[in-house]
């Protein structure tokens, strides 16, 4: 399967607690995306990467999130201190350089206890 | 803000069945996305429209990009089972830095058999 992965699947954390969401694009694909859908809510910008750059996070929260896309490795999404209002699920899409048509991951069900 | 406004919101129709799902906004975005997504799972893309009058078909399913870009139908006809699940489409501005998507809040389509 050369799809978008993600993992884990399903995150459970506690509040105040760390959480690391992972997102290998698919093959080819150098620019990564973070969306988020909030229950009941459609899917929401986050943020935008490159290999080793970030391109937009304007859709990023401006406390506690951060993104990376590293050269080598998947493109970590991290949420520090989570709180009950971070419970989404989390999806990542990639698209190749030229053609903006993104692909998206299975996505990473948070839920903050 | 660019604003993507789907109708209907939810659909109930009997197997065999045509219906028409439409995306709407105020502002003109370069490409036009069309995804469908299961539950627990991550939106399949199912067609990029780019150019304004466009149309394009895939198998029973019919999409046009309206002439000004600033509107997208999907048509599906003689609905399956199958079909049902939530569509949404997203659309890439013009304005916006990157090739962050902006999407609809969906249509969940049910097809009875």
């Amino acid at each position: 399967n050369a799809g978008v992965m993600q993992n884990p699947r399903h995150l459970v954390r506690r509040r105040g607690q760390e959480a690391r969401l992972r997102c290998s694009p698919m093959k080819g694909h150098s620019h990564v995306y973070w969306y988020r859908q909030l229950p009941e809510e459609g899917l929401k910008f986050m943020v935008y990467l490159q290999k080793e750059n970030i391109i937009d996070e304007s859709g990023m929260p401006k406390e506690r999130f951060s993104a990376e896309f590293p050269k080598e490795g998947p493109s970590i999404l991290r949420i520090q201190q989570v709180v009950r209002g971070d419970s989404a699920a989390y999806f990542c899409a990639s698209s190749p350089p030229v053609i903006n048509e993104q692909f998206f991951g299975p996505g990473t069900r948070l839920t903050v206890l | 803000t660019q604003l993507l406004e789907q109708s209907p919101q939810f659909l109930s129709i009997q197997e065999g069945e045509n219906l028409t799902v439409y995306c709407n906004s105020s502002s003109v975005f370069s490409s036009l996305q069309w995804y469908r997504q299961e539950p627990g799972e991550g939106p399949v893309l199912l067609v990029t429209v780019v150019t304004g009058g466009e149309v394009k078909k895939l198998k029973r399913l019919t999409f046009q990009f309206g002439d000004a870009r600033k509107d997208s139908s999907l048509h599906i006809t003689a609905a399956q089972p199958g079909d049902t699940g939530l569509y949404l489409c997203a659309g890439e501005g013009l304005e916006t830095s990157g090739s962050r998507l902006t999407f609809g809040e969906g249509t969940q389509l049910t097809v009875n058999p």
